[in-house]
């Protein structure tokens, strides 16, 4: 089983959709969650950390259930510049697991 | 404030050769991490730094080494480069465990 499992994707959205992103974690002892975002050949960016009680940054929300080591993130009124793959991040000791990502596309 | 730099941007290697991916960062971070990326795939873990003098190995170390005698800098060494070491490699840095990483802007590197 991998350490991060994303919804494959590819999501296809019009703009001003709510889309929202699942993930699942191995690692029961996993200490910290995030959500990055990664623009096509470009570096993964920090989007978010994702606390216990959830969390909220403008249009985005951001939701963690450790019983069911899941992790979630939802977008509202999406935007075209909200494009890009999301990866969903879990720290498992050492370092951080990445999942593969879930590719957003977001039409006009 | 530049954060973490990577150098060069892209470069392209015969079978065989060897090359050092350079990166620094200046925000006095301990950790430091190599990652590459191949197309369509998760970031792979291949050498972490927890501080200078310290290195271990990720999930995927195989034909790369590393080295840490500054807190700024961790460079990556390929000896021997192979078709398969083709890929995108990112180098971040963290203040300390459990926190968000930063990253450079990539090597984009071809082995032919």
């Amino acid at each position: 089983r991998k350490e991060v499992e994303q919804d494959p994707g590819p999501f296809n959205v019009p703009e001003g959709a709510t889309v929202a992103f699942n993930c699942t974690y191995s690692n029961s002892a996993s200490q910290s969650f995030f959500w990055y975002r990664q623009d096509c050949r470009k570096e993964p960016k920090l989007l978010m950390s994702v606390y216990s009680s959830g969390n909220e940054d403008g249009r985005f929300t951001a939701q963690l259930n450790r019983a069911s080591q899941y992790i979630s993130l939802l977008i509202r009124d999406s935007k075209l510049s909200d494009s890009a793959t999301y990866l969903c991040v879990v720290n498992s000791g050492y370092a951080l697991n990445f999942g593969k990502g879930t590719s957003l596309l977001v039409t006009p | 404030n530049a954060g973490v730099t990577q150098t060069p941007k892209f470069r392209i290697l015969k079978i065989g050769q060897s090359m050092t991916l350079q990166c620094t960062q200046d925000m006095n971070h301990n950790y430091m991490y190599w990652y590459r990326q191949d197309p369509g795939m998760g970031l792979k873990l291949i050498y972490y730094s927890v501080g200078a003098g310290i290195t271990d190995k990720g999930e995927v170390p195989n034909g790369y080494n590393v080295s840490r005698s500054t807190t700024e800098d961790f460079p990556l060494r390929l000896e021997l480069a192979a078709p398969s070491q083709t890929s995108v490699y990112f180098c971040a840095s963290e203040s300390q465990g459990n926190q968000p990483q930063h990253f450079g802007d990539g090597t984009r590197l071809s082995i032919l």
